[in-house]
């Protein structure tokens, strides 16, 4: 079965430092890897994705993840940080089996930006 | 395109009555989720539909939930009777194919409240 844990619910950082949040990820088989973002009130967005082919991912607003298989990680960064970032960021697996088409959801990381 | 749209987007009812969530996917996408997400338990898959075929009902709490799809433009979330413990916001996606690898795009949500 997969799984994905997101450390830290609650992560905190100045306006123009550097955006860390991390996912590590559970599956028996290649996964793909999604981060969604959520600002309140709102359905979730898509921010990047893995599935094959390079290992460092570039999506929307700046951020970007990297998928290190020796490490089960697939954590998301941004080098500066902007008010605007400030919501709720969602890591995700997906089982490359054919017929699964479900996602697993991490529990999600509060991102804060402090002016 | 209008994205996904849910409806209501708030629904206060008393327990013991019946609630419909109503969702219409982005048109020519071809799978539908159902999600609820509480603080307790974050976002949880409920159900999904492909081609209007419900593939995985797994994640349906009880038999007070029930969803259909009678055609590709709409699908409804039943739950009755309701309780209190489905008080949650529930969220309906849609994606073009619905492989493991595609975007799923989020509607707003309905926020339900059983009192």
């Amino acid at each position: 079965a997969q799984s994905v844990t997101q450390l830290g619910s609650h992560v905190s950082v100045s306006e123009g430092a550097l955006v860390l949040l991390r996912c590590n990820y559970s599956s028996s088989v290649p996964p793909y890897l999604f981060w969604y973002v959520q600002y309140p009130n709102q359905g979730l967005q898509l921010l990047l994705k893995y599935t094959t082919g390079a290992t460092l991912v570039k999506g929307i607003n700046g951020f970007e993840a990297e998928f290190k298989k020796s490490e089960t990680s697939f954590h998301l960064t941004k080098p500066s940080a902007h008010m605007s970032d400030a919501a709720e960021y969602f890591c995700a697996v997906s089982e490359s089996n054919f017929g699964n088409e479900k996602l697993t959801f991490g529990t999600g990381t509060r991102l804060t930006i402090i002016p | 395109d209008a994205g996904v749209i849910q409806s209501p987007r708030h629904e206060v009812t008393e327990m013991g009555q019946e609630v419909t969530l109503r969702c219409k996917p982005i048109s020519g996408h071809n799978s539908l989720f159902w999600y609820r997400q509480t603080m307790m338990r974050g976002l949880e898959l409920l159900i999904y539909f492909n081609n209007n075929v419900p593939i995985d009902d797994s994640g349906m709490p009880e038999d007070r939930f029930s969803a259909k799809m009678p055609n590709a433009s709409f699908s409804t979330l039943k739950i009755q009777p309701s309780e209190p413990r489905d008080s949650a916001v529930y969220f309906c996606a849609s994606s073009l194919k619905g492989g493991t690898t595609d975007t799923q795009y989020f509607g707003p949500g309905t926020r339900l409240t059983v009192l």
